[in-house]
């Protein structure tokens, strides 16, 4: 049962490096979200798909693109890496409005 | 931007006792509401989705009620235990798809 897979798992980036966090389900939900995890602040939405082949900004979505190459996987990309970046990364989907979210296990970024 | 809230921040309780906790939100716009435990170094956990004005729902030690018209929810957990301690997240949708959470209760539970 491996529901929404996050890769990888840990990484560390230098200042203006560029990175792609992917993600993917297979448990064929239309919704897939990225969310970032600060102290104090709970989760943010970054960007949402609500289907495939559509994006939208959540709360926090400047210095971050998000691609929804399929069904099943949705990528988020860091095209030039900032301090303030540093966070752990979570991935997850739905089906429905009445459906709850399922996580995947997180990415933790560090960025020098 | 949705305006969550969530209160307390944080508490501390010993083992046996019962507390609760509040989520405050825009009851415009209202489609559902979650709840997630999230435990340390884990990814969040859903416990109830509550869609209807004066909902209640029930998982073991743990409950949940609804007021869609005032915009709130209580989660309550009696006779806590050390394995309750985690962060208790709201998060209502006001749309089909956007989740939106709130900052999260943190609870921990004394031996």
């Amino acid at each position: 049962n491996a529901g929404v897979t996050q890769t990888p798992k840990f990484q560390v980036l230098k200042t203006g490096q560029s990175m792609t966090l992917q993600c993917a389900q297979d448990m064929n939900h239309n919704s897939m979200y990225w969310y970032r995890q600060d102290p104090g602040m709970g989760l943010r939405l970054i960007y949402y798909s609500a289907s495939e082949g559509t994006t939208d900004k959540g709360e926090v979505p400047n210095g971050y693109n998000v691609s929804r190459l399929n069904k099943r996987e949705f990528s988020l990309r860091l095209e030039s890496a900032a301090p303030s970046q540093t966070s752990v990364y979570f991935c997850a989907s739905s089906e429905g409005v009445h459906q709850p979210q399922h996580f995947g296990d997180g990415t933790r970024l560090s960025i020098l | 931007i949705l305006n969550v809230e969530q209160s307390p921040q944080s508490l501390h309780v010993q083992e046996g006792d019962s507390t609760n906790f509040t989520c405050s939100f825009p009851s415009s716009n209202f489609y559902a509401l979650h709840w997630y435990r999230w435990e340390t170094a884990k990814s969040p956990e859903a416990l109830f989705v509550m869609t209807l004005n004066g909902d209640e729902k029930k998982k073991g030690r743990i409950s949940a009620t609804l007021n869609t018209k005032e915009g709130y929810s209580y989660l309550y957990i009696k006779g806590s235990q050390p394995e309750d301690s985690a962060t208790y997240l709201c998060a209502p949708k006001t749309s089909y798809d956007k989740v939106i959470f709130g900052p999260g209760t943190s609870l921990s539970v004394i031996p």
